[in-house]
C-alpha cells in the first residue's frame, strides 16, 4: 500500500459526461500528480500541482482539468468525454522538497469507460 | 521527436536466470532515470533510482546501469523467480523541469517456473 488513496476505483459514464476523479496523496506529501495510462500510449503524464499550486503540466486536454485544495488533496475534472478517453487514470505524490529527484508513489488507480 | 523506447516484445525468461530490460531515449537530456514495477490493473510501484553520473546501482536481486553516451539504461534481475512477473517501466527526470517523468512504454516480463 503506498499510502496514496483515489476514489472510485471504477466509472462507467457516457460521451459528453462529466466526472471528478479523487486524489489524496500521502501524509506530508506537498506534490501531487496526475497520469493516464491507456492500452496505446502507456503511461502519459497529465499535470503535477504543488502545495495547491500548478507546477508542471503534460499532455492534458483542454477538456480536463485539475486542481489542489489547502487539505492538499487533488481533483481532476474530465468533461465532455469522448470514447478515447477510457484509460485507467493515476495519481501519485511525492515529498515536494526543493530536490528536484524525488520518488512518485502511485495511488491503486481510477479506471474509466466512456460508452 | 522525443522518444524512450523500451524492449519491443515481452520478455519470457527461466526461473534462476537473469533478465535483462532496455530503455534506450532519444532527444531526452535526462538527470536521473528511474525504474518501476507494475502489476495489472495497479499503480506503479517504484523500485531504484539511477543519476546521470552514477554507472550502476545494486538493491538486492536488482541492478541497473545508466550509460548517457549510449543513451541507455539497462536493468537486470538476477536469480529471477516467478514472482518477479509484471511489466517493468523506466522513467526518465530532467532536474531542469521539475519533477515531471517521462514513463517508456513498458516490457511485460514472464518468468517460467
Amino acid at each position: 500500500d503506498s499510502g496514496v488513496t483515489q476514489t472510485p476505483k471504477h466509472l462507467i459514464t457516457a460521451t459528453g459526461q462529466r466526472v471528478t476523479l479523487r486524489c489524496s496523496p500521502r501524509s506530508g506529501d506537498l506534490s501531487v500528480y496526475w497520469y493516464q495510462q491507456s492500452l496505446d500510449q502507456g503511461l502519459q503524464f497529465l499535470i503535477q500541482y504543488y502545495n495547491g499550486e500548478e507546477r508542471a503540466k503534460g499532455n492534458i486536454l483542454e477538456r480536463f482539468s485539475a486542481q489542489q485544495f489547502p487539505d492538499l488533496h487533488s481533483e481532476l475534472n474530465l468533461s465532455s468525454l469522448e470514447l478515447g478517453d477510457s484509460a485507467l487514470y493515476f495519481c501519485a505524490s511525492s515529498v515536494g522538497g526543493p530536490s528536484n529527484v524525488e520518488t512518485q508513489y502511485f495511488g491503486p488507480g481510477t479506471r474509466l469507460l466512456v460508452l | 521527436s522525443q522518444k524512450i523506447e523500451q524492449n519491443s516484445e515481452a520478455l519470457n525468461i527461466q526461473e534462476g536466470k537473469t533478465a535483462t530490460l532496455t530503455c534506450n531515449y532519444t532527444n531526452y537530456s535526462p538527470a536521473y532515470l528511474q525504474w518501476y514495477r507494475q502489476d495489472p490493473g495497479r499503480g506503479p510501484v517504484f523500485l531504484l533510482l539511477i543519476r546521470e553520473n552514477e554507472k550502476e546501482k545494486r538493491k538486492e536481486r536488482l541492478k541497473v546501469t545508466f550509460d548517457t553516451t549510449l543513451k541507455q539504461s539497462l536493468f537486470h534481475i538476477t536469480a529471477s523467480q516467478p514472482a518477479d512477473s509484471a511489466t517493468y517501466l523506466c522513467a526518465l527526470g530532467e532536474s531542469y523541469t521539475g519533477n515531471q517523468f517521462y514513463f517508456g512504454t513498458g516490457t511485460s516480463l514472464t518468468v517460467i517456473p
